[in-house]
């Protein structure tokens, strides 16, 4: 059982708004990774950590950013929200030796 | 760049055929090759994880097998059921990234 929680599930916010997902997992994982995905489109890579205070971007551009402080706390942030903005983020999490990774539940983000 | 492809996009089967998903990666030096499965609006689910020193791995009906050397791997599910009807994503980890394929959409009649 993947122990990986996102909050909130969903969330309608106004533009302009500063927004923060959560993302936790208990399972002591070194690698956390954040992905947006459109509805019925690919993942994209948005964030990725390979432990505390260590962040990077992904393949894909994106005006959020993300912080590593503890290991099991992996959130990102908005600090203008925008419609473009509007998609689902999923967080997930691995060991750093090649180990299965698991996935949140996402968070649908809206944006209006 | 390191990219994965995934084929067919979608298919359509009648309950109780055997079927097989494709996947194929540029850079053959992957950690592991792992298959999810994704219902929609939801987060993914890890269906079965190769490392690249393994052939192949079985969970129930699915199988699926890597050839590092050409750049694929397969997923073969026995026995479709509608139940399995859903998205199928594979994912190749590479160092400290996960690069996905777009995957493929499957849809089990009854």
């Amino acid at each position: 059982e993947a122990d990986i929680y996102q909050t909130p599930r969903y969330l309608v916010i106004g533009t302009g708004k500063k927004i923060t997902l959560e993302c936790s997992q208990t399972m002591g994982h070194d690698k956390m990774y954040w992905y947006q995905q459109d509805p019925g489109m690919e993942l994209h890579l948005i964030h990725y950590s390979y432990g505390v205070n260590s962040t990077e971007k992904g393949d894909l551009s994106s005006e959020s950013t993300v912080s590593r402080i503890r290991t099991e706390h992996f959130p990102l942030t908005l600090e203008s929200a925008r419609p473009s903005h509007t998609s689902q983020y999923l967080c997930a999490s691995t060991f750093d030796n090649g180990r299965e990774a698991f996935f949140g539940q996402g968070t649908r983000l809206t944006v209006v | 760049k390191q990219e994965v492809t995934q084929i067919p996009a979608a298919l359509s089967v009648p309950e109780g055929e055997n079927l097989v998903l494709n996947c194929s990666f540029t850079d053959s030096a992957i950690y592991n090759l792992q298959w999810f499965r994704q219902d929609p609006g939801k987060g993914l689910t890890s269906l079965l994880l190769i490392q690249s020193s393994q052939r192949e791995q079985t969970s129930g009906r699915l199988n699926a097998s890597l050839d590092k050397s050409s750049g694929r791997s397969t997923l073969y599910i026995a026995a479709s059921q509608p139940g399995d009807s859903a998205t199928y994503l594979c994912a190749a980890e590479y160092g400290n990234k996960l690069v996905f394929g777009a995957g493929t959409i499957l849809r089990v009649k009854s």
